[in-house]
């Protein structure tokens, strides 16, 4: 049973860049989330999908935006690269779109911004 | 206030003893909780969920939830060094929609 795979697993770009980071959900799941997770700091919410939709957004800029195919795996985009952006890119994934189901995560894709 | 609150720790304990972590919540229309083991350099793992107030006991784990005074507790019994992590609690809060906010971590070090 495939759990969550995320690509790739390091990044590195420069300020002002772009960058976009996949995901596949676990097998049986539908719904995706994303969040980033700076160093010494619990994982921050940025967004998630169900059904191809954004069905929730955190307190993150419009440069973050994301795309969630019909094989429900998922892409986050980022453009205009900060400094600030250089973090640990987690995706989850559940079932049931906004239900209280556990989420599960991949093993992340580190991105560091120079 | 910080809608998830953690002890940073470090939380050092002896192999073999139990180890008690805590978290308080601010949203009291939260409705589900989790715990999070994260390795140093890896992805957070589910260990625990918990919905109804009182205890569940997995294995060695146990979840204590007081949705009154707003706090949730994982109980971790004869503690391995392999259990040395950081551990996450993370709230479902009242609303829509079910993102995940997550308190900063408790490190714990079990020493043999």
């Amino acid at each position: 049973d495939a759990g969550v795979t995320q690509s790739p697993t390091h990044l590195i770009k420069t300020r002002g860049q772009q960058v976009t980071l996949r995901c596949s959900p676990k097998s049986g799941h539908d719904t995706v989330s994303w969040y980033q997770q700076a160093l010494g700091q619990g994982p921050q919410f940025i967004f998630q999908y169900y059904e191809e939709e954004e069905r929730q957004r955190g307190n993150f800029p419009d440069r973050f935006s994301g795309h969630q195919f019909p094989n429900y795996s998922s892409e986050l985009n980022v453009n205009a690269l900060l400094l600030g952006d250089s973090a640990l890119y987690l995706c989850a994934s559940s079932l049931g779109g906004t239900t209280n189901q556990p989420q599960h995560f991949g093993d992340g894709t580190r991105l560091s911004i120079l | 206030q910080k809608e998830v609150e953690q002890n940073s720790g470090p939380l050092s304990v002896p192999e073999g003893a139990i180890a008690s972590l805590n978290c308080t919540y601010s949203d009291r229309g939260s409705q589900s909780f989790f715990w999070y083991r994260q390795y140093s350099g890896k992805s957070p793992e589910l260990i625990m969920s918990i919905y109804s107030n009182g205890d569940k006991e997995d294995g060695r784990f146990t979840a204590q939830l007081n949705k009154a005074s707003q706090y949730v507790s994982l109980l971790i019994r004869d503690s391995q060094p392999s259990d040395s992590a950081t551990y996450l609690c993370a709230v479902i809060g009242g609303g829509y929609g079910n993102k995940l906010v997550f308190g900063a971590g408790t490190i714990l070090r079990v020493k043999s």
